[in-house]
């Protein structure tokens, strides 16, 4: 079976632009969760989808959103980037039912650079 | 406020040496905790994780954790370490809605020397 992949892998952008990244799960799992891991605050949680709705969100700004497919694929955009959005974004998918069914297997990451 | 202390930067370990990583959680309900690794530009790896049950959990590549309710602890620990654990090390507790909302340590980097 696949693992979940992640596109691109490497992006560069800059300032005040937008960037989009894709995570394909891992065929029947319905959850998607994307993460953010920088030197300074380590692994943080952005916001995870089941089923195409948002089941719960961390503590990010607007400018953060997501979204999933019918067939669990999910998108993750930045607008109005910043330097700080520099980082490691890693995509996680899990079955998502219940709370002992939930351990999230994690993509390769995209490394985003803003200049 | 949901958290996880992994109290060690970074460990070092001679290679034959027995490990242990530590992690301390503060969560209301009953915790469900993993550890992960990463290894440089790699994504994170489940080593192993604690739903409920016997509170000593066995992982892939020799490793296990024993969950401690009193101490809010679940320290990983292998036996006897090979160079290629070299690695960093994650500690986490699911929240939110379906435990799917990880919250992750700082990471503990381990260098293992020969």
């Amino acid at each position: 079976k696949a693992g979940v992949t992640q596109t691109p892998r490497y992006l560069i952008k800059t300032r005040g632009q937008q960037v989009t990244l894709s995570c394909s799960p891992i065929s029947g799992h319905r959850s998607v969760s994307w993460y953010q891991q920088t030197p300074g605050q380590g692994l943080q949680f952005l916001f995870e989808y089941f089923s195409e709705t948002q089941r719960n969100k961390g503590n990010f700004p607007g400018r953060f959103s997501g979204r999933q497919f019918s067939n669990s694929r999910s998108e993750m955009n930045v607008s109005t980037l910043e330097l700080g959005d520099s980082a490691l974004y890693l995509c996680a998918s899990s079955l998502g039912g219940g709370r002992s069914n939930n351990e999230q297997f994690f993509g390769p990451g995209t490394r985003l650079t803003v200049l | 406020a949901q958290s996880v202390t992994q109290p060690d930067i970074h460990i070092t370990v001679s290679e034959g040496a027995s490990l242990e990583l530590r992690c301390n959680y503060s969560y209301g309900a009953t915790p469900y905790l993993f550890w992960y690794v990463q290894s440089p530009g790699q994504g994170l790896q489940l080593l192993l994780k604690y739903f409920s049950g016997d509170t000593l959990v066995q992982g892939i590549k020799g490793f296990e954790a024993e969950f401690k309710r009193s101490q809010s602890s679940f320290n990983l620990r292998k036996p006897s370490v090979h160079w290629s654990d070299a690695a960093e090390y994650f500690c986490a507790v699911g929240a939110g809605q379906a435990g799917t909302a990880l919250i992750f340590g700082k990471g503990t980097t381990l260098s293992v020397s020969s």
